[in-house]
């Protein structure tokens, strides 16, 4: 298993310039989730979904869209980007359980001038 | 979930045991308490976690008290590789939503 990926690693953008980060996982886990960490801080939730066609907001949902047509994937698009949304994207899954073990992407480091 | 309060950082020698403390005096009775780390530039990773027994795994301890106020993530032997951010989350499962983390504590172990 890959566990989840996420693409771009690096991305510098434009303001205004839209974009989508990629995450896919093949552990056929049910939630799916974005983060974005900022210098110093800890991570916050943008975006979840608990299911294929399922999704909901987190703590800074502002300025981000994302939709999970299937289990397997599930993008973050920024659609007009902005400098305060340079941060690191993370990534991440689990499965429906017992638990909150959340597996993480490698993270997305994206720069908006 | 029940609010946590970690030192913000910390530090701790090669070899020796790290001890991590984590306050969660607003617990209920369902949450479990997550441990968590980022080592630099990654994602973070999953520790251990448990209710209200003491917890072991090949990566670290984890002593909660009685009164399930507080708890203590313990690394027996640190290396330089356990430099990282440690977040302590407390939790009922299957919540619905997803985990949110604070500020976590920052371990640096030094030679």
């Amino acid at each position: 298993n890959a566990g989840v990926t996420q693409t771009p690693k690096f991305q510098v953008l434009k303001t205004g310039q839209s974009m989508t980060l990629q995450c896919a996982q093949d552990m056929n886990h049910e939630y799916m989730s974005w983060y974005r960490q900022d210098p110093g801080m800890g991570l916050r939730l943008i975006h979840y979904s608990v299911g294929a066609g399922i999704t909901d907001q987190g703590e800074v949902p502002n300025g981000y869209n994302v939709s999970r047509s299937t289990t397997e994937d599930f993008p973050l698009r920024l659609l007009s980007a902005a400098p305060s949304q340079t941060s690191v994207y993370f990534c991440a899954s689990r499965p429906w359980g017992d638990n909150e073990k959340l597996f993480f992407g490698s993270g997305t480091q994206l720069s908006v001038l | 979930d029940a609010k946590t309060t970690q030192p913000p950082s910390m530090d701790c020698a090669e070899g020796r045991a790290a001890n991590l403390p984590c306050n969660h005096s607003t617990i209920s009775g369902n949450e479990y308490v997550y441990w968590y780390r980022q080592i630099h530039s990654q994602g973070p990773q999953y520790i251990i976690h448990g209710l209200k027994n003491n917890e072991t795994n090949e990566m670290a301890s984890l002593i909660i008290t009685e009164d399930r106020k507080s708890s203590t993530l313990i690394l027996p032997h640190a290396t330089l590789r356990d430099t990282a951010v440690y977040y302590c989350i407390v939790r009922r499962n299957n919540a619905g939503n997803m985990l949110t983390f604070g500020g976590g504590t920052r371990l640096m172990v030094k030679p």
